[in-house]
């Protein structure tokens, strides 16, 4: 069974004190690792998509990166506004021509002025 | 792009009564659709999924079911709800050539 954790649950920062956060996970034939962000009351906004080991995408203070079991999204000088839930996602084979994303439970992310 | 919209975004329903949830899809043809749930502390939950008019697939055994009368309309209905179905749901459309998720702003229900 497809698997996402991650960690940690919840993190406040610093207005500009960096950090990051994890998603390990566990699937059959990764086609793609996504990363969002949730606004309270809203639907996720995409954000990234990774493809494989060792790939990079960055967007303004945001950048994640991609091993053989985990994902970071690396918050460099966080700004209040990146104050958000903020949800990862791998997408697999799930069986009749089929693609499935298994998302985990995300992270709280807080950043205090 | 598309745009995805969702209706109605507040719901407040007694037990036992019936659900119908709309989500309508602009800026695409022939899209793949999905409705999940979001309950507080757990992840999204994948509960139905289409691939076309008429061609719905459940993931999970529940209270709930799905149709898609028209190539860019999805409804999630119940005839009976349980106090279990609140929770935050969210209509997804699936970007073709690169398997991204886009996503509604979602419909919160309160079942009492």
């Amino acid at each position: 069974e497809d698997q996402v954790t991650q960690s940690p649950e919840a993190l406040r920062l610093q207005e500009g004190e960096s950090s990051s956060l994890n998603c390990s996970y566990t699937v059959s034939g990764l086609r793609g690792l996504f990363w969002y962000r949730q606004d309270p009351g809203k639907g996720p906004e995409f954000l990234f998509t990774l493809y494989s080991a060792g790939e990079e995408k960055e967007k303004e203070r945001l950048k994640a990166t991609l091993t053989k079991k985990e994902s970071f999204l690396h918050i460099t000088a966080p700004k209040p506004e990146d104050s958000a839930t903020y949800l990862c996602a791998v997408q697999a084979y799930s069986g009749a021509g089929s693609y499935q994303l298994t998302f985990g439970k995300g992270t709280k992310l807080s950043v205090i002025p | 792009s598309q745009t995805i919209h969702q209706w109605p975004a507040t719901l407040v329903q007694p037990v036992g009564s019936p659900l119908s949830l709309e989500c309508t899809v602009e800026g695409t043809s022939n899209p793949n659709l999905y409705w999940y749930r979001q309950a507080a502390g757990r992840g999204l939950q994948l509960l139905f999924y289409s691939v076309g008019i008429g061609q719905i697939s459940s993931e999970v055994p529940q209270n709930l079911s799905a149709s898609r009368p028209q190539d860019r309309q999805f409804i999630l209905s119940s005839k009976k709800l349980l106090l279990s179905d609140s929770g935050f749901y969210l209509c997804a459309c699936r970007q073709d050539n690169t398997g991204e998720l886009f996503f509604g702003e979602g419909s919160r229900l309160t079942v009492l």
